[in-house]
Formats: structure tokens, C-alpha cells, sequence
């Protein structure tokens, strides 16, 4: 499984967009980035998921390099509720996918009033 | 829909006690799976099922048995619980399809402590 490597934490304005960068060098090209979230002491959520293109949902955008190195997850106008640890995870997308994640320590984002 | 629910959301037990945490889904999602988090740590892969009837082990599987006789239910059974397994617990499913796994849904969490 690909790693990744993320910063232990950052801090962002409310209302700012907050933008957390993920590194994963050695990913395959069958490997999709996933973000997740964890807001304390609930189970991990969804937030976005993508292969080589960027993608936009209601709650994320998705930048991924053109060597797929890296990417980075965009919160347009970061709330105090969006204060969460995230996780960039890559996982294969292919039939017989045990469906593990590997939840790495994530990054712990604090939105500030 | 309910999307993943799990029971109990507190549990305390003595070493040597056994039970089982209880999880279900009813988006007929035919993979599930148990992980558990520990102070600190990211999740770690206990069991997974990719369907009725079938499961197989994930990266942390001592201590625990899993079985899948319903789409909805994935029960996660404590043999003979350790201090070590004091932790919490979720569940997760997800749609699959014949090209993988979409997004996993994660339940709320057992937290559980052994004594």
C-alpha cells in the first residue's frame, strides 16, 4: 500500500479557504487519493475521492498533480465545525479490494473564529 | 436511512469477559468491515466481509470473530477480552461493485474498556 505524508497540523481563519497538502510519492497508477475526516470522537467521514483529474463536491475540492505525487484537499470557506483531523488515504480501486484503509496520523486542522 | 448504526455506544468488561458489538446497515451495502482506534493512533483493520456468508481477516484480527449471516449485520465478538483491547470501535460499509469499493459510511463508535 502507497503511503502517505501529511502535516500534523495547521490553522486556518474562518471563512478562509483552508488547503491541506498531501504527499504520496511511490502511489500506483490504479491508486485513488481519498480524503476523509475525523471530527473528535466521531467515526471518520467522507469528503472526497479522485484518480487523476480534479474533482468538486458540495463539501471539497480535489487538486491532484499531473504526476499524481501529490494533492491537495481545498475547504472554500472553512467553518468552525470543519476543526477536524484529516486524512488523505490511497487505496486500490480494483475488484478484490480488501477495502482496508490505512489511516496514517492525519493532519489536525483548526479553523479559528 | 439510518446508515450505520452501532451497539452498544459504551461498554466496560473484565478481563476474561466476552461479548459481542453490534452493527447494521440498511443500505444494502455488501462490504463491511470493523476497525479499531486506539488514544492517539489512526484505524487499524480488524475483520471485513465482502458479502453474506464470506469474511476474512484484516491486519489486527487476534481476539476477535466475525460473522455475516445478513447484508445488514456485522457483529464483532470478543473471545476473551484483554486489557489491550480497551479501544474504540467502528464499523463501516460501503457499495461495491465489479470495479471496487466506493466510499465507506462509518458508524458512531463503540468505545470500550476492559479492566
Amino acid at each position: 500500500d502507497a503511503k502517505t505524508t501529511q502535516p500534523p497540523s495547521m490553522d486556518c481563519a474562518e471563512g478562509r479557504a483552508a488547503n491541506l497538502p498531501c504527499n504520496h510519492s511511490t502511489i500506483s497508477g490504479n491508486e485513488y487519493v481519498y480524503w476523509y475526516r475525523q471530527i473528535h470522537s466521531q467515526g471518520p467521514q467522507y469528503i472526497i475521492h479522485g484518480l487523476k483529474n480534479n474533482e468538486t463536491n458540495e463539501m471539497a475540492s480535489l487538486i491532484i498533480t499531473e504526476d499524481r505525487k501529490s494533492s491537495t484537499l481545498i475547504l472554500p470557506h472553512a467553518t468552525l465545525r470543519d476543526t477536524a483531523v484529516y486524512y488523505c488515504i490511497v487505496s486500490f480501486h480494483g475488484s478484490g479490494n480488501t477495502g482496508k484503509l490505512i489511516f496514517g496520523q492525519g493532519t489536525t486542522l483548526q479553523v479559528k473564529p | 436511512n439510518a446508515g450505520v448504526t452501532q451497539t452498544p455506544k459504551f461498554q466496560v468488561l473484565k478481563t476474561g469477559q466476552s461479548m459481542t458489538l453490534q452493527c447494521a446497515q440498511d443500505m444494502n451495502h455488501e462490504y463491511m468491515s470493523w476497525y479499531r482506534q486506539d488514544p492517539g493512533m489512526g484505524l487499524r483493520l480488524i475483520h471485513y466481509s465482502v458479502g453474506a456468508g464470506i469474511t476474512d481477516q484484516g491486519e489486527v484480527p487476534n481476539g476477535y470473530n466475525v460473522s455475516r449471516s445478513t447484508t445488514e449485520d456485522f457483529p464483532l465478538r470478543l473471545l476473551s477480552a484483554a486489557p489491550s483491547q480497551t479501544s474504540v470501535y467502528f464499523c463501516a460499509s460501503s457499495y461495491s461493485s465489479r470495479v471496487g469499493l466506493y466510499e465507506q459510511y462509518f458508524g458512531p463508535g463503540t468505545r470500550l474498556t476492559v479492566t
